[in-house]
Order: C-alpha cells, then sequence, then structure tokens
C-alpha cells in the first residue's frame, strides 16, 4: 500500500483557470506536508508547507489539509503555461524521512 | 545564500564499479536525505544523516551507503553496479529532517552501462 497517492494525470486545464491536486496519505502520525514542484529534467523545487488543518495562501497558490481525511490538496489559481510541470505531494513524521507521492502531471493549455 | 550543490552532475559507469556522489547542504542545515528517482518509482527514499548520525534507512540492499561529515556535508556509495542502478540521485537539505522544509539539489545523474 502506497504512503501517499496521488493521481498521476495528466490534469490538463486552461490557461487562467483553477488547477487543483490532491493528495492522501495513509500514515496518521504525519505531521508535516509539501508541495513540490518539478519540471522535466530538473529538481523538486518546494513550492509549499502546510502543518495544520485548513488553508495556507501563497500568491497563486493555496494548499488545503484535513487531518481527519488525511488528505492534502494545492490548488493553483490563473493558470499560467508555465505552470505545466509535475507536483509532488510529500508527508513528513516522526520517522525524519519524506515520503513522496508518485506525482500528477500538469498540462495548462494556452 | 547559496542552495544545495551536488557533483558531479552526470555520471556514466560500467556494471561492477563503484561510485561516489557528493552533497553539500545549505548552511546551517544539519540534515541531509538521499533520494533515487526513476520514471517507474518516483522519488524513493535511500536514507538520512542528521550530525553524522544514519537516522532512517529506505529499502535498498547493502551496496548503496552513506556517511555524513562534520561540515554537513554528505557522500553516498553504490557498489558493484548493476543497470537498475541509473537514475536520478538527489539529495535534499533540511534543519531538522523529516518535519522541517527540505531543499533539494540539481541531483546526480548516473548512467550504468
Amino acid at each position: 500500500q502506497k504512503e501517499v497517492e496521488q493521481n498521476s494525470g495528466p490534469l490538463s486545464v486552461p490557461e487562467g483557470a483553477i488547477a487543483s491536486l490532491n493528495c492522501t496519505y495513509s500514515d496518521r502520525g504525519s505531521q508535516s506536508f509539501f508541495w513540490y514542484r518539478q519540471y522535466s529534467g530538473k529538481s523538486p523545487e518546494l513550492i509549499m508547507s502546510i502543518y495544520s488543518n485548513g488553508d495556507k495562501e501563497d500568491g497563486r497558490f493555496t494548499a488545503q489539509l484535513n487531518k481527519a481525511s488525511q488528505y492534502v490538496s494545492l490548488l493553483i489559481r490563473d493558470s499560467q503555461p508555465s505552470d505545466s510541470a509535475t507536483y509532488l505531494c510529500a508527508a513528513g513524521g516522526a520517522t525524519n524521512k519524506l515520503i513522496f507521492g508518485t506525482g500528477t502531471l500538469l498540462a495548462v493549455q494556452p | 545564500k547559496a542552495g544545495v550543490t551536488q557533483t558531479p552532475r552526470y555520471l556514466i559507469k560500467t556494471r561492477g564499479q563503484q561510485v561516489t556522489l557528493s552533497c553539500s547542504p545549505i548552511s546551517g542545515h544539519r540534515s541531509v536525505s538521499w533520494y533515487q528517482q526513476t520514471p517507474g518509482q518516483g522519488l524513493q527514499f535511500l536514507f538520512e544523516y542528521f550530525s553524522e548520525t544514519q537516522r532512517n534507512k529506505g529499502n535498498f540492499p547493502g551496496r548503496f551507503s552513506g556517511r555524513q561529515f562534520s561540515n554537513s556535508r554528505s557522500e553516498m556509495n553504490v557498489s558493484t553496479l548493476e543497470l537498475g542502478d541509473s537514475a536520478l540521485y538527489l539529495c535534499a537539505s533540511s534543519l531538522q529532517g523529516g518535519n522541517t522544509e527540505a531543499f533539494f539539489g540539481q541531483g546526480t545523474r548516473l548512467t550504468v552501462v
């Protein structure tokens, strides 16, 4: 059983739309959650971190966490073609390691 | 502030050889984690070091090993290389480990022929 699950996509949205990326995790001991963006051939880049239930906004990005449902999401408003990338969800806990999902490929159509 | 530096960026090795990869974390970060990324398996955790001690290890064979030095720089070694070891090897640096934000280096692309 995968510990962090994401839909592999591709998720295709038109330019200017809201992209919604979702992630579930199995370890209830997970305490911290992160979203990374990875362009093809590049390394992952941290874009959001969230530690408590609710929403956290940073520019066009909003991360949402629901620990009761073991669910994390990332919303990207006003999506741009430059947002086209793979988005990785990661969960961290007491084991001192980040567990990553396999990522969702986002394609923003001009 | 300098980011995470990994060297070398690219490597081509022959089956049976060994390889050493290096990672210099962000200044002040004491935790370094290593990951293997392949198209089929995604990011797989190898191990994590904190203050020169290995705190956690993933499900990789003993051919994969690592260490961390007193300046927090870390090395990863793979012995007796196999074709299946071809991958992007990434290190991530963070202040304290799993619950804190981790920042990745550019990675080392290893090709085993």
